[in-house]
């Protein structure tokens, strides 16, 4: 067990809807990274905080959103879902900004129908 | 362009010995990380390797050459709970808060 949790452990939408995904990093991690993982694919990197601001953005979709709020949880907003947007959703924690050593969450599945 | 090579599959027998290997293209080289990750699993650190040489976690290993641009991970006395993907990263050359990922090395274990 990491200590980072993610809730919904899976998740089942139809194409066009909106869910959010949620993340609370380890006790004392103040970054949070947001990953993407497809089938047998490897680790799509998505966008990191640090302590509440954005410090890095991946090859996030224009319809993907995230934050991180003040008690240093994040959220995910992926909307106007797409089949191709099935995948395991991963948060990961860091002490710092520093993405040398992160831990990770059980993940989300998203399955789009 | 930045780019981490992996093999993308390798096989060793149980109680053996194998290493994974893990080239790297970049610069502002600041370390190589790796992680293990199982099937449906997440992913999880096992270590980081800022300077050059061998740093010991139990049964694995590390190592780094940054005058090579190379790294290893070395599994001794490997065991079935072993197979899984190892990923090798580095920070992204632009960005002090984002790893670049390996394609991922999957193990394969045989009794």
């Amino acid at each position: 067990d990491s200590g980072v949790t993610q809730t919904p452990k899976h998740l089942i939408t139809a194409t066009g809807q909106r869910v959010t995904l949620r993340c609370s990093p380890r006790s004392g991690d103040l970054s949070v990274y947001w990953y993407q993982q497809s089938l047998d694919q490897g680790l799509q990197f998505l966008i990191q905080y640090y302590n509440g601001e954005e410090r890095a953005k991946g090859n996030i979709l224009e319809r993907f959103s995230a934050q991180q709020f003040p008690d240093l949880h994040s959220e995910l907003n992926l909307s106007s879902l797409e089949l191709g947007d099935s995948a395991l959703y991963f948060c990961a924690s860091s002490v710092g900004p520093s993405p040398d050593e992160q831990y990770f969450g059980p993940g989300t599945r998203l399955t789009v129908t | 362009g930045q780019s981490l090579e992996q093999p993308s599959e390798v096989t060793a027998v149980e109680g053996a010995i194998v290493q994974i290997n893990c080239t790297y293209q970049t610069s502002g080289f600041y370390g190589l990380s790796w992680y293990q990750q199982h099937d449906g699993g997440a992913p999880t650190f096992l270590s980081y390797n800022a300077l050059d040489g061998l740093e010991e976690t139990g049964r694995f290993s590390s190592f780094l050459s940054r005058s090579d641009s190379y790294g290893y991970l070395l599994l001794q006395e490997l065991q079935m709970k072993d197979s899984a993907s190892y990923f090798c990263a580095s920070r992204k050359e632009d960005s002090n808060y984002q790893l670049i990922w390996g394609a991922g090395t999957k193990l394969i274990i045989k009794p």
